[in-house]
């Protein structure tokens, strides 16, 4: 298996452009994370999708953030206008259904992250 | 609401020496524990977890018990590498909920 798939790896951009973050999860996994990591915030969470559906979108920091996923295999975040403070290390992670394994929280896989810098 | 406190970092060690990762919890219902470790330009990856309580995560020589009655999971290792530098993070997520809550992370420095 490819794992989590995300792309670019890295993005720099100017102020006030328009960033689109891509992510591939892995096939068969029905739920679909982005995260946030900073140094000063450290790992946030900013949506979680289950089947496509956005479940909770309580961590986007604001309008300008917005996720969809048109399909099972394909995610975007989108960062319109970008600004210098949405510089951060983006993770896209999936999981299968945990009602599989019992109810219990299954294992969110990582993908390698795109590196977003906005000068 | 759940939470999860970690011991801050950084913790810098000698190779082969004894680790510990402190890491304790609040949750209102039955989670489950884990333990994920980033290395340097990487995505996280699980190392070690347990799903109820006196259970035992075991990995690549790193141990953690769940703890109910201290609601702990605290991360041990015998002997350390210079491999193992990197960042780890403790992390729980409620029974029927795929969400996680994560600690802040503990950044490890092994020194030859």
């Amino acid at each position: 298996d490819a794992g989590v798939i995300q792309s670019p790896r890295h993005e720099v951009t100017e102020m006030g452009q328009e960033v689109t973050l891509r992510c591939k999860p892995i096939s068969g996994h029905d739920y679909l994370f982005w995260y946030r990591q900073t140094m000063m915030r450290g790992l946030e969470l900013l949506i979680y999708f289950n089947n496509n559906v956005p479940i909770d979108d309580s961590g986007m920091p604001e309008d300008r953030f917005s996720a969809k996923m048109p399909n099972a295999s394909f995610s975007t975040l989108k960062i319109q206008p970008s600004e210098p403070r949405d510089s951060a290390v983006y993770f896209c992670a999936s999981t299968p259904n945990g009602a599989t394994s019992g109810g219990h929280t299954d294992t969110q896989y990582f993908g390698p992250g795109t590196r977003l810098t906005v000068l | 609401g759940d939470s999860v406190t970690q011991m801050e970092g950084p913790v810098t060690l000698s190779e082969e020496a004894f680790l510990t990762i402190n890491c304790t919890y609040t949750a209102t219902g039955y989670p489950s524990l884990f333990w994920y470790v980033q290395y340097p330009g990487e995505g996280l990856q699980l190392l070690l977890k347990a799903t109820k309580a006196d259970d035992k995560g075991s990995n690549k020589g790193f141990e953690a018990t769940y703890r109910k009655e201290t609601t702990s999971f605290h991360l041990e290792k015998g002997s350390v590498q210079v491999s193992d530098s990197a960042v780890y993070f403790c992390a729980l997520g409620d029974f029927g909920n795929e969400k996680l809550t994560f600690g802040t992370g503990t950044r490890l420095t092994i020194i030859p």
